[in-house]
């Protein structure tokens, strides 16, 4: 078992629709939860960064977790085609002696 | 402020050449961490340099190896390139350890021919 696990997609809505990317993690240390967006030919960009379980929001972006099903999920509200990307989760532990992202997800928002 | 660079942008090299890829960090930033990227095993996690100190290191093999200087620059090295070491290299800074927010600079294209 992968210790960080994302569905691939592709994932294709419509504009306007409400997106929900989710990430399912094995190592119970992870503390700290962050979402990047990663359009193509481009480095990763952060986009939420959490510590422990709870819901965060900014502007049309909100990131939950769930430790204790382990379980992390990013909404975007009001999709936009510009939020066309790759969505990685990544996660680490309080001593920063694991990093680890999941795989990605590929987002496809059409017109 | 500016982002973190990454030079050079795309290079082409041939199996068993060497490669050294260069990190400028945000401004004020201590903690540099290099990660490659290919599609079918996505970020992989190479190693992490603080205060001119390798803090942790990934699953790589020694072909592959860093350094930091005193001004929090950072290099990769790659020696005896393969096939398979074509991929993204990105390098992300932090102000300290790992688990503070991370900025990524827009990576280096290695191709392996």
């Amino acid at each position: 078992q992968k210790e960080v696990e994302q569905d691939p997609g592709p994932l294709s809505v419509p504009e306007g629709a409400i997106v929900s990317l989710n990430c399912t993690y094995s190592n119970s240390a992870f503390q700290y939860f962050m979402w990047y967006r990663q359009y193509s030919r481009k480095g990763p960009e952060l986009l939420m960064y959490t510590y422990s379980s709870g819901n965060k929001e900014d502007g049309r972006f909100t990131a939950q977790v769930d430790k204790s099903s382990k379980y992390i999920s990013l909404f975007i509200r009001d999709s936009q085609p510009s939020d066309s990307a790759t969505y990685l989760c990544a996660m680490s532990d309080n001593y920063g002696q694991n990093f680890v992202f999941g795989p990605g997800t590929r987002l496809s928002v059409l017109p | 402020k500016a982002g973190v660079t990454q030079t050079p942008r795309y290079l082409i090299k041939t199996r068993g050449q060497q490669v050294t890829l260069s990190c400028s960090p945000i401004s004020g930033h201590r903690s540099v961490s290099w990660y490659q990227q290919t599609p079918g095993q996505g970020l992989q996690f190479l190693f992490e340099y603080f205060s001119e100190t390798q803090r942790n290191k990934g699953n790589f093999p020694g072909r592959f190896s860093g350094r930091q200087f005193s001004n929090s620059r950072s290099e990769m090295n790659v020696s005896t390139l393969e096939l398979g070491d074509s991929a993204l290299y990105l390098c992300a800074s932090s102000l300290d350890i790992s688990t503070d927010t991370q900025y990524f600079g827009p990576g280096t294209r290695l191709t392996v021919l």
